[in-house]
């Protein structure tokens, strides 16, 4: 069935450094691929998503990259800040359905 | 644009009662999709409704179900709460079939005692 793995599901980095998130999918006609960042206690919130139809997508000190043939995707944040500190979720989706299938979650902590 | 709007926030019930969760889609937005989240399955999906008719639905009992209004309003009722079923229900709103942008609400947290 349709599965979405994530990885790591913590991840503690010192203010400045990088961060990386990383997602498999399984489904082959996924063609949507989302990021949501969700603080504690608050909603989820998309923060950068990408199509199948391209390879990677930058928002300031974030980017996202979609390697189709291996089935992965990824989050790089950059010059990470203690406000990035969130659980982040990625998702799948794909044809005519808006059904997302997230991943487990990354509790990313950012140390100052 | 006033977001998604989700009534109750909080709600607490017992086992074998039901509940009926409220989710007022964003001004426009004319699909509506509902999800469970819980600390040990993460995000679930539940169903989604556009133009009043169920498009999709997720691995979920009978015990869940769901409708939409000519509004694009949207609910969902659990009967028969079991104690597994304590979670936050998230409602997201997109702008139409096969947009996939989806807007969460700030959910409806269910405890069942």
């Amino acid at each position: 069935g349709e599965n979405v793995e994530q990885h790591p599901s913590t991840l503690s980095v010192q203010e400045g450094d990088s961060a990386v998130i990383k997602c498999t999918y399984s489904d082959s006609a996924s063609n949507y691929f989302p990021w949501y960042k969700q603080e504690l206690g608050k909603r989820p919130q998309l923060i950068i998503d990408i199509r199948s139809n391209v390879g990677e997508k930058k928002d300031q000190r974030i980017a996202v990259t979609l390697n189709k043939t291996a089935k992965h995707f990824s989050l790089h944040i950059t010059e990470t800040q203690p406000e990035d500190s969130a659980v982040y979720f990625c998702a799948a989706a794909g044809g005519a359905t808006n059904k997302l299938i997230f991943g487990t979650g990354t509790l990313l902590a950012v140390q100052p | 644009k006033a977001g998604v709007t989700q009534t109750p926030r909080y709600l607490i019930k017992t086992r074998g009662q039901q509940v009926t969760l409220s989710c007022s889609p964003i001004s426009g937005h004319r699909s509506v999709s509902w999800y469970q989240q819980t600390p040990g399955q993460g995000l679930q999906f539940l169903f989604e409704y556009f133009s009043e008719t169920q498009r999709n639905k997720g691995n979920f009992p009978g015990r869940f179900s769901g409708r939409q209004f000519s509004n694009s309003r949207s609910e969902m009722n659990v009967s028969t709460l079991e104690l597994g079923d304590s979670a936050l229900y998230l409602c997201a709103s997109l702008p139409g079939s096969g947009a996939n942008v989806l807007t969460f609400g700030a959910g409806s947290r269910l405890t069942v005692l």
